[in-house]
């Protein structure tokens, strides 16, 4: 069983397009997280949920809206993607929404807009 | 401002040597995460740790709070081992910052 599962795994679309990615955990986790990996594979947090309410949001483009309807699910939806969307988005869970408990990845969504 | 500094940022050795990556961070810290990631592209999370030392296997991870630096090491390293390293830490704001990474190349 995969703990932390996104879907898709690869997104190739067109620019002005939305598009969604989904996130789930099976670990009981209480604290889930977006994260955006650029193409110098840094990695910065985009959003980052507790029990179904946000916790963080980075300075991020509203036309990222993520979305928690439980505790288990964090999705990300985008609006109107631009070509610097284009990136490997992470989901991630932990127990402790406090930064010192372990995390635990998705394998990643690779999203390449044209 | 809160950030963290990893060195180097490309390594290379041949199989059995002493691995060592550094992360140096700005200000005071509550706990800092080593994470791995292969180039299927998955990240793993190998250390926690806001004190001391930790192993595990062939990997050990120490931190020195009054330096805000921390080391991974890899003993007896092998071509498996070739990843990208990364540290993050926690801040006390909520959120990790993560370091640019260290590529770790070992060559058979």
């Amino acid at each position: 069983d995969t703990a932390v599962s996104q879907t898709p795994k690869y997104l190739v679309t067109q620019m002005g397009n939305d598009k969604s990615i989904k996130c789930e955990q099976n670990l009981g986790h209480d604290t889930m997280y977006w994260y955006k990996q650029d193409s110098k594979k840094f990695l910065k947090i985009m959003f980052s949920y507790n029990n179904k309410e946000l916790i963080i949001n980075e300075t991020v483009p509203n036309r990222f809206s993520p979305k928690s309807p439980d505790k288990a699910h964090l999705n990300l939806h985008i609006n109107s993607l631009e070509l610097g969307d284009s990136a490997v988005y992470f989901c991630a869970s932990t127990y402790s929404s406090q930064g010192n408990g372990e995390l635990f990845f998705g394998e990643g969504s690779r999203l390449t807009v044209l | 401002k809160n950030e963290v500094e990893q060195s180097p940022q490309n390594l290379t050795a041949q199989e059995g040597e002493f691995i060592t990556i550094n992360c140096s961070y700005s200000v005071g810290i509550s706990a800092l995460h080593w994470l791995q990631q292969h180039p299927g592209g998955g990240i793993v999370s190998l250390f926690m740790l806001s004190s001391g030392k930790k192993k595990h296997g062939r990997l050990i991870a120490t931190i020195n709070i009054q330096e805000k630096h921390s080391s991974l090491h890899i003993t007896a390293s092998h071509p498996r081992d070739s990843a990208v390293y990364i540290c993050a830490a926690y801040f006390g704001n909520e959120k990790l910052t993560f370091g640019t990474g260290t590529r770790l190349t070992i060559i058979p």
